[in-house]
């Protein structure tokens, strides 16, 4: 059974540009979150979608943003880049969301 | 962003030793997570805890759920090399959905 597979695996950007980052989640899973990781934060939780809604939203800025589609994939997108945004950004997917979340290996996000 | 208060940060032990770590809230979970993340990956469940004062094992890991709800702990038994690693405490709510509520991390070190 094929994990939770996020692409790309590295990216470099410069500060104003955007950035679209995509998770395909475990298959039957539903439930799609992004968390994002960085050393002095750690793991926040930035949003979740179920069925093509999002259902729960992080303390993000309005240039953090997610999408889902039919299939359960799932894009987020982060406009407008700072240097603050440079972290792992993660996805997980669960059965229904109230479970135990799935994590896959992250995207790492460099801003220059 | 919120945060569990996980405990000890970092942990140098020699192999064969026991280990334990907590994490406590101000908040009430109805789910607790352990998961450990390797370097370059995303976090793996190691133990999920449904109900107050639930104890369970996995292999030579036990992790119990607080009676009161806002703490649990994580005991490695007979440390090897291989669980060097990143601990991960997190919480789970019913109404949050996919939002789980990650604790700083301890970072664990073994030295053969």
């Amino acid at each position: 059974k094929a994990g939770v597979t996020q692409t790309p695996r590295y990216l470099i950007k410069t500060r104003g540009q955007q950035v679209t980052l995509s998770c395909s989640p475990i298959s039957g899973h539903r439930s799609v979150s992004w968390y994002q990781q960085t050393p002095g934060q750690g793991l926040q939780f930035l949003f979740e979608y179920f069925s093509e809604t999002q259902r729960n939203k992080g303390n993000f800025p309005g240039r953090f943003s997610g999408r889902q589609f039919s299939n359960s994939r799932s894009e987020m997108n982060v406009s407008t880049l700072e240097l603050g945004d440079s972290a792992l950004y993660l996805c997980a997917s669960g059965v229904s969301g109230a479970n135990v979340l799935t994590f896959g290996a992250g995207s790492r996000l460099t801003v220059l | 962003g919120q945060q569990l208060n996980q405990s000890p940060q970092s942990m140098f032990i020699q192999e064969g030793e026991d280990v334990s770590m907590n994490c406590t809230s101000s908040s009430i979970f109805n789910t607790w997570l352990w998961y450990k993340q390797d370097p370059g990956e995303g976090p793996v469940l190691l133990i999920a805890l449904y109900k107050a004062g639930e104890l369970t094992s996995n292999g030579r890991l036990t992790a119990q759920f607080g009676i009161t709800r806002k703490d649990s702990f994580l005991n490695i038994s007979a440390s090897i090399p291989s669980d060097v690693g990143i601990y991960f405490c997190a919480g789970q709510s019913y109404n949050q959905g996919g939002k789980l509520i990650f604790g700083q991390g301890t970072e664990l070190s073994v030295k053969p």
